[in-house]
């Protein structure tokens, strides 16, 4: 399996713009998450999924975060609009149960000028 | 709510030389606890776990932990580091009664392995 696939790697772009994050979890896992690392706070749960529902978006910052998981192989995080404190590694993870093993895919490093 | 203290921001070592790296967890339930690492611009991965059973627990690469409950610790230790075990590792808790499938993470720990 290759893995938890995420694109884009790298994303800039101007204050105010949309940005969309994709995920392709590994086939079978039933659990999805979204994190968010930086230097001061560290990673951050965003939400999880599991089959697809969202379970617990309680660490989404705000209104402009928006994330969907249309099936069991793609889900997208969405910030509209973006802004410069949205800058941040995200990370896509899936998992195969609930025993708390996850497996990561490389980030999209986001750069909001 | 669950947190993970992992009491070292950074550590630096020298190659073939032992290292614990230190991670206390707050529940009063029984717990799952786990070691991430995660290497320079990639996502985190799993260096081991600790589900049920055996206290010591031996993951990847020759690292090993201890769960200690009265302690609430779960230290990782290798006995001889090389250059390539410099990576962040973080700290993690899930408590399975709990009804969440969330993991709760450290601030992670930077070892720096020095020729």
């Amino acid at each position: 399996d290759a893995g938890v696939i995420q694109s884009p790697r790298h994303e800039v772009t101007e204050m105010g713009q949309e940005v969309t994050l994709r995920c392709k979890p590994i086939s079978g896992h039933d659990y999805l998450f979204w994190y968010r690392q930086t230097m001061m706070r560290g990673l951050e749960l965003l939400i999880y999924f599991n089959n697809n529902v969202p379970i617990d978006d309680s660490g989404m910052p705000e209104d402009r975060f928006s994330a969907k998981m249309p099936n069991a192989s793609f889900s997208t995080l969405k910030i509209q609009p973006s802004e410069p404190r949205d800058s941040a590694v995200y990370f896509c993870a899936s998992s195969p149960d609930r025993r708390g093993i996850q497996y990561f895919g490389a980030g999209t490093r986001l750069s909001v000028l | 709510a669950q947190s993970v203290t992992q009491l070292d921001s950074q550590v630096p070592v020298f190659e073939e030389a032992p290292v614990e790296l230190r991670c206390n967890y707050s529940s009063s339930v029984s717990v799952y606890l786990f070691w991430y690492v995660q290497y320079p611009n990639q996502g985190l991965q799993l260096l081991l776990k600790y589900l049920s059973g055996s206290t010591l627990v031996k993951g990847i690469n020759g690292f090993e932990a201890e769960f200690n409950k009265s302690q609430t610790s779960f230290h990782l230790r290798k006995p001889s580091v090389h250059i390539s075990d410099t990576a962040e590792y973080f700290c993690a808790v899930r408590a399975p009664q709990g009804g969440s499938e969330k993991l709760v993470f450290g601030k992670g720990t930077k070892l720096t392995v020095n020729p």
